[in-house]
């Protein structure tokens, strides 16, 4: 198994409040991702990281900063979360290229009161 | 726009007997279609993929065929058994380091 960390795993916040998702690898990989899975809407992709401070959106980034430092680590913020970012998060990584297979970490649930 | 569509939201079928899985997709721009697998409160794992110049790719009991002319891939079972009752999610790789999801089929394997 990809040594893949999301922490954490569960979370109950209430609307406003900043929430801050860490995923952590240890396998060294290029390209880190986060994204969101929803009833009827299957995983949609938040943010991905393609290096070191190089990070771009995805097609659901309204409402998401993200930062990576470091190659291990990605952070997914949500300045002031709403009751619409309530969802399941993976954060996935990959080596890149090939057939662009992602590993996916077991998710955080979050919820927003 | 959904450029990878699962239009089966659940399919159920008798253990021991083939499961089909559909996936539609409207961008031929892709490098390689993969399927995952997803049980609850895991993350989803990857099962078998399929790349552009190819018709038909085979690991043991799953199978995916892809038809070009019509947009459309499937993922057969055979046979089904109780633990392939999951989620599958079918995903396009369009060559730029993401992978595009359907929607997700969940599978019922009855006993």
């Amino acid at each position: 198994d990809a040594g893949i960390t999301q922490s954490p795993r569960h979370k109950v916040t209430e609307t406003g409040t900043p929430v801050t998702l860490r995923c952590h690898q240890t396998e060294n990989h290029r390209y880190m991702y986060w994204y969101r899975q929803d009833p009827g809407h299957g995983l949609r992709l938040i943010h991905y990281s393609y290096g070191v401070k190089d990070t771009d959106k995805g097609e659901v980034s309204d409402g998401y900063s993200v930062s990576r430092s470091k190659t291990e680590d990605f952070l997914l913020t949500l300045e002031s979360a709403t009751s619409s970012q309530t969802s399941v998060y993976f954060c996935a990584i990959s080596p890149g290229g090939n057939t662009g297979e992602l590993f996916f970490g077991e998710g955080s649930r979050l919820t927003v009161l | 726009d959904q450029q990878v569509k699962q239009n089966s939201p659940s399919l159920s079928v008798q253990e021991g007997r083939i499961s089909i899985l559909n996936c539609d997709y409207t961008n031929s721009m892709f490098d390689y279609f993969l399927w995952y697998k997803k049980y609850p409160a895991e993350g989803p794992t990857f099962l078998i993929s399929i790349s552009s110049i190819k018709d038909k790719n085979e690991d043991g009991r799953f199978t995916v065929f892809l038809n070009k002319s019509a947009k459309h891939l499937s993922l057969h079972i055979v046979p089904s058994q109780p633990g392939d009752s999951a989620v599958y999610f079918c995903a396009a790789n369009f060559g730029n380091e993401k992978l595009t999801f359907g929607t997700g089929t969940r599978l019922t394997i009855i006993p």
